[in-house]
Parts: C-alpha cells; structure tokens; sequence
C-alpha cells in the first residue's frame, strides 16, 4: 500500500513565524502535491512537483513555497505565516499518467495549521 | 479549464435506504473522473475512478457510479446506506495527460440510525 506521511497533525503557530510542513512518500511516485482544505472550498491546489528540484504553481501559490530535494519528500513553507492560512493542509502524491497509470491521488493525513 | 461541481452541501438518508451523490464536470476532452471520501481529521480515501469502458463503476465499500456523457455526470451510488458511511465525499476531475485533479467542494453525507 502507498503511504504519504504528514509529519505534524496538528501545529499552532504564531503570525509572522516560518512554517514547515513536510510529507514523505514510499511508492517512488514521480508528483507529489499539496492541497489546502476549507470548509465549503473543497481542496484548492498550492503547488506540485512533477520530478525532483521541479515545481509547478497551482491555483492558490501566493504566501506558500515547496521545495522538493528528494523525490520522496515534499515539503511546504510558509515564509511569515499568517491567520488567513489557518486551514488544513494535504499532501498528496501520484504516478505521472501514461503507460496504463491513471494518476489516481494517494493522500496523506493532513496537517490541521493554526495561526494565532 | 476543468472543473466539477457537487450541487448539494449536505445528504441525509436513513440507515439501508439508498445513497445518491451528485457530482457534475465540466472539462476539454475525455475526463478521468474520482470520488474520494473523508472521515473527520483524516486525509481522502480513494473509492473509485472512471477511465473509460463501462458506465457503471464499482469501488469500495459497497460504493458505485455510473458515468454519463450526455449529462456529464458522475453521481456517486450505493444502494443501502451505512451509518458508517457518513463522512465528507469529493468528486474529482482529470483529464488524459494533466497531472492535476481538480475537486468538487463536497458533498457531507449523514446516515441516521
């Protein structure tokens, strides 16, 4: 079984403070994503990565940065955090589609981030 | 640009009535289309996928979902309800070749006793 490890549940975090989030895969899965999760939104993508080194802005990047130095890890920054990014935050990785792959989603656990 | 619509917040059903999910899509081409569920304070489980070939999907859980061209549509299905089953459901969309799913907002599933 594919898993994705969300290495913090739950985080309190205080407004302008640097936030790490990480997430670990164990399927050499090529994409890695991260979603951020609100009541009534759905899941809004922030940015993903195809390959190591490479990312991709998704549909809400503004305050967020990746980096993804290990193709099995895939960690979210938040340069100065602040109480609009309070949400719970998903990451999520998948095979690249093609070659009978259908690029189905494997999720973590999601890290719920409070900003105070 | 692809997108997908759950027209309902929330489903209230009783326990062995039947279940319906609403999920609609609007995309460029053939679409790959998901539902994943959530339980409180946990990621998304995958519960099936439509690529192509039979209109009728089956997943876990006792879960189905019939694809519609023509209406382009994507409506989750079980047949007798669980109170287990309540949850937070996502259709999602892709199409052939994108990395990336794009989801509904979901649709919260209560199942009474």
């Amino acid at each position: 079984d594919v898993k994705v490890t969300q290495s913090s549940r739950y985080l309190v975090k205080r407004t302008g403070e640097k936030v790490f989030l990480e997430c670990v895969q164990d399927m050499d899965h090529e994409n890695m994503f991260w979603y951020r999760q609100d009541p009534g939104l759905g899941l809004r993508l922030i940015y993903f990565s195809y390959d190591v080194k490479m990312k991709e802005k998704g549909d809400i990047p503004e305050g967020y940065s990746v980096s993804r130095e290990k193709k099995e890890r895939f960690s979210l920054i938040l340069e100065s955090a602040s109480t609009n990014q309070t949400s719970m935050y998903l990451c999520a990785s998948s095979l690249s589609p093609g070659q009978g792959n259908t690029g189905e989603l494997f999720f973590g656990e999601g890290s719920r981030l409070t900003v105070l | 640009a692809q997108s997908v619509a759950q027209p309902e917040d929330q489903v209230n059903v009783a326990e062995g009535n039947p279940l319906t999910v609403k999920c609609t899509y609007s995309v460029s081409g053939n679409p790959y289309l998901f539902w994943y569920v959530q339980y409180p304070n946990r990621g998304l489980q995958f519960l099936l996928k439509y690529i192509t070939g039979d209109n009728l999907v089956k997943g876990s859980y006792g879960f189905e979902a019939e694809f519609n061209k023509s209406q382009t549509s994507f409506h989750l299905k079980k047949p007798s309800a669980l109170v287990s089953d309540s949850a937070l459901y996502f259709c999602a969309v892709r199409v052939p070749g994108d990395y990336k799913l794009s989801f509904g907002a979901g649709t919260t599933v209560t199942v009474r006793a």
